[in-house]
């Protein structure tokens, strides 16, 4: 059975602070994918990656930045988390294969509020 | 710019009849459509998918049209479920890679 762990279900951080959020698949897959949900905005894409060290910006990377040193995890870091990062955080992964039928399995999702 | 959109931000039916869930697309690269189901506290989930060399795709209780031409495709659960309540994404993909672009999401809720 196809597994995304993401580290919490619920943080609660301050202004200012660094936060670190992870993400571990289990299936081998390159692809590994970071979003946020907010209500009325649907899923936005934040950075993904194709590849261990390797990482590209999404639609909207400001204020983000992520981490993959090894296939199987990707880590999304607010260097100094604001209010307006309040969110739902959605990890994905997927495998590399080229091609529409690329399903991205996601984890339950990380519910951070800044304070 | 929005590529996709789904622009009811909810639905309410009644159990056994007919949902229908719509989707519009603006870039005429995508060429792979996908739905996924979320309920609260939890991550989406694949749902269904069509390719744009296909115009249906059936899997039991639901099926997706997809009408190039119009950029436009639909989800339809029949019967509907109370246990279909839930969000459902529209998302598309050029294939040349494994991103995929998300539309807001319809929340949709099916009436005992």
């Amino acid at each position: 059975d196809v597994k995304v762990t993401q580290s919490s279900r619920y943080l609660v951080k301050r202004t200012g602070e660094k936060v670190f959020l992870e993400c571990v698949q289990d299936m081998d897959h390159e692809n590994m994918f970071w979003y946020r949900q907010d209500p009325g905005l649907g899923l936005r894409l934040i950075y993904f990656s194709y590849d261990v060290k390797m990482k590209e910006k999404g639609d909207i990377p400001e204020g983000y930045s992520v981490s993959r040193e090894k296939k199987e995890r990707f880590s999304l870091i607010l260097e100094s988390a604001s209010t307006n990062q309040t969110s739902m955080y959605l990890c994905a992964s997927s495998t590399g294969l080229a091609g529409g039928d690329n399903e991205q399995f996601f984890g339950p999702g990380t519910r951070l509020t800044v304070l | 710019d929005q590529q996709v959109k789904q622009n009811s931000p909810s639905l309410s039916v009644q159990e056994g009849r007919i949902s229908i869930l719509n989707c519009d697309y603006t870039n005429s690269m995508f060429d792979y459509f996908l739905w996924y189901k979320k309920y609260p506290a939890e991550g989406p989930t694949f749902l269904i998918s069509i390719s744009s060399i296909k115009d249906k795709n059936e899997d039991g209780r639901f099926t997706v049209f997809l009408n190039k031409s119009a950029k436009h495709l639909s989800l339809h659960i029949v019967p509907s479920q109370p246990g279909d309540s839930a969000v459902y994404f529209c998302a598309a993909t050029t294939g040349a890679n494994s991103k995929l672009t998300f539309g807001k999401g319809i929340t949709l809720s099916v009436r005992p």
